[in-house]
């Protein structure tokens, strides 16, 4: 159980284009799912929060109009890299915390690799 | 804000020998404490969690300990296994909030 799953696990995209990631739990509803930021060798970063039917809470320093996010049912959020850059090239990561758990409980997904050319 | 330090950063044993990676936080109020283990080009893989209300908990070789009067936990992991190799990663919640703090990642290898 607990199955958090992301799509694409990888995209390369051309400088400029807006590319979309979905972050899906598959066996539980998440009332909360959160976005991280991975850099080679580096923790995790916290990108955002974001809460189902709300808009979602983002970390200091990240530019909410260039990384939208959306969580649109108990499932199902995605984020979207805008005009995205070369420094934008990153592996992003998902989470969700099950609604039912009682504990602050992330469940993570396998990542995306983006590549911006 | 909570601050997270994990050591060490790199740690390497024999096969079938114990490991031990140390984190330490500032915030008395988290009560919330996950381990992670991230292999490589994969997500972060929940491995074991400890509330502040226990000192100690265990699943087969792995185990969490912790000191919430010194604010540090750590992870023990014993008769390592090179499918042990991985960057481990501890965090803390975020007291009030339900974000966690990561600390900087261990990346531990077995030599067979």
């Amino acid at each position: 159980g607990a199955v958090v799953s992301q799509h694409p696990s990888w995209v390369i995209c051309k400088s400029g284009t807006s590319v979309k990631i979905e972050c899906r739990s598959l066996d539980f509803q998440a009332t909360t799912m959160f976005w991280y930021r991975q850099f080679p060798k580096q923790s995790l970063m916290l990108m955002a929060t974001s809460n189902e039917g709300s808009k979602a809470t983002y970390e200091q320093g990240v530019e909410k109009d260039k990384f939208l996010i959306n969580h649109a049912s108990l499932t199902l959020s995605t984020l979207t890299v805008t005009s995205a850059h070369p420094e934008d090239s990153s592996f992003y990561i998902c989470s969700a915390e099950p609604g039912t758990s009682g504990r602050r409980v992330q469940y993570f997904g396998p990542g995306t690799r983006l590549t911006v050319t | 804000g909570e601050n997270v330090e994990q050591h060490p950063s790199t740690l390497s044993v024999q096969e079938g020998d114990s490991a031990v990676i140390k984190c330490t936080y500032s915030d008395s109020a988290s009560n919330y404490f996950p381990w992670y283990k991230q292999e490589l080009g994969k997500g972060p893989q929940l491995i074991i969690d400890i509330r502040s209300n226990v000192g100690e908990k265990k699943d087969q070789r792995i185990a969490v300990t912790l000191n919430k009067t010194a604010k540090h936990f750590s992870l023990h992991i014993t008769e390592t296994q090179p499918e042990d190799s991985a960057v481990y990663f501890c965090a803390v919640d975020g007291g009030a909030t339900n974000k966690l703090i990561f600390g900087t990642g261990t990346l531990l290898a077995v030599q067979p």
